[in-house]
Parts: structure tokens; C-alpha cells; sequence
């Protein structure tokens, strides 16, 4: 079954590292995705994860991918306050409309100055 | 990365009449666009799947006579709201997938209140 779930919440001071976790549960997921969003906005992109790849690194951001348990991490290092925002995990499943992402529940964080 | 334009990205009807909302990709062909509604403080929840030149494919609940789905073109899906009611108040997000980059991108999203 899809289900991908999320905590609600993260607050973290300017400057530290944000760690946002997800669980999913499908296991023939291809693609493991971060998605940011703003207030009344989209979705942007953040970065992703081919489910073979255990960790990858984008600038300030790290994603680390532990297959076994199902569990997925975004870390943002040098947190700033323009990262307030929600941030969704989602992966990818194959269906036979084609491939469709399931979103978890999205992480509020909040940058404290 | 790839661009989706959605418009409006706003709008307020009145109860009963219909809305339509483009999704379109500006720079790429996109022969798969996704439908998503968001309620405030939650996920996005998959309406539909909308292949270019065939029925979008119905996520369970949804009902397709009230969200009608048209992707006549590889860079155009339109979402109609028939007969808006003030419950189907939301934001409604598109996204489209780029097959050569095998990621979706969003639009900016519309907000429709229904009065």
C-alpha cells in the first residue's frame, strides 16, 4: 500500500542543521523526491533520490536513503530563515496511468533568527 | 529545472457556475499531467492523471463529471470545476511530468473560493 507519513513540525535555530524525516512503506518505489513550499505557492523541487542510491549531496542539502527501513532524511545545513516553509516527501509508484507520486503529510519548519 | 505555468492563480465564482484552470508546460512536452487539490494545513491528495490524447484516469473518490480534465495538447491540461459548490473551495495544483528529465514540476497553484 502507499503510505508515506512525516512529523509535523520542526523548529530550529538560524544557522543549525534541519534534519526532516519520512517514512514510506511501498518498497517498489523508483524515485524518492523533497518538494519545498511557500506560503500560497507551489511545490518546488528540492532535490531527489534514485531508490539505489543510499545518500546524495546538493549544496546545503543531504539526502540519505535507507532502503531497508523505509526511511528517507532531507538535512539542511546552515539552516536560514528563508527556509521557513513546508517541505514534502514523495515517492514515485508505478501504476497504470504511469508513474505517480504520493506525497507525505509535509514538515512545517520554522527558522528562529 | 523545467517550467509550469498555471492560471489563474486566483479566482472566486459564485455557487453553480463552472471554472476552468490551465496548466500549462512551457518548455518542454509533457505527455503526463497530474491534478492535485490541497486543503489548508494538509497534502496534496491526487485527483486525476491526465494523458495527452486520452481519458485521465480517476483517482477513487473523485468524481469525473464535477472535475472535468481536457489534455488536448503535449503542453496544455485544463481542470473544470462544473457546478462549483462552496466545499470544493481549495488549491489546486498541476503538475507535469518531463519524461527526458523523469520529474514533475508544478505550477504555481490556483486558489478557487466559491461563494
Amino acid at each position: 500500500g502507499e503510505d508515506v507519513e512525516q512529523s509535523l513540525f520542526l523548529s530550529v535555530r538560524e544557522g543549525d542543521s534541519s534534519v526532516i524525516n519520512c517514512t514510506y512503506t511501498d518498497s517498489s518505489s523508483t524515485y524518492l523526491y523533497w518538494y519545498k513550499q511557500e506560503p500560497g505557492a507551489g511545490l518546488q523541487l528540492l532535490t531527489y533520490i534514485f531508490s539505489n542510491m543510499d545518500m546524495k549531496q546538493d549544496q546545503r542539502l543531504t539526502v540519505l536513503l535507507n532502503k531497508k527501513d523505509k526511511h528517507l532524511s532531507l538535512r539542511i545545513a546552515d539552516t536560514q530563515t528563508g527556509d521557513s516553509a513546508i517541505y514534502f516527501c514523495a515517492e514515485s509508484i508505478s501504476s497504470a496511468a504511469g508513474n505517480k507520486l504520493t506525497f507525505g503529510g509535509g514538515t512545517r519548519v520554522l527558522v528562529k533568527p | 529545472g523545467a517550467v509550469v505555468s498555471q492560471h489563474p492563480s486566483w479566482v472566486i465564482c459564485k455557487s453553480g457556475t463552472s471554472v476552468k484552470i490551465e496548466c500549462r508546460s512551457l518548455d518542454f512536452q509533457a505527455t503526463t499531467m497530474f491534478w492535485y487539490r490541497q486543503f489548508p494545513k494538509q497534502s496534496l491528495m491526487l485527483m486525476a492523471t491526465s494523458n495527452e490524447g486520452s481519458k485521465a484516469t480517476y483517482e477513487q473518490g473523485v468524481e469525473k463529471d464535477k472535475f472535468l480534465i481536457n489534455h488536448a495538447s503535449l503542453t496544455l491540461s485544463t481542470l473544470t470545476v462544473t457546478s462549483a459548490h462552496p466545499e470544493d473551495s481549495s488549491f489546486y495544483i498541476c503538475s507535469a511530468r518531463d519524461p527526458g528529465l523523469q520529474q514533475a514540476f508544478f505550477g504555481q497553484g490556483t486558489r478557487l473560493t466559491v461563494v
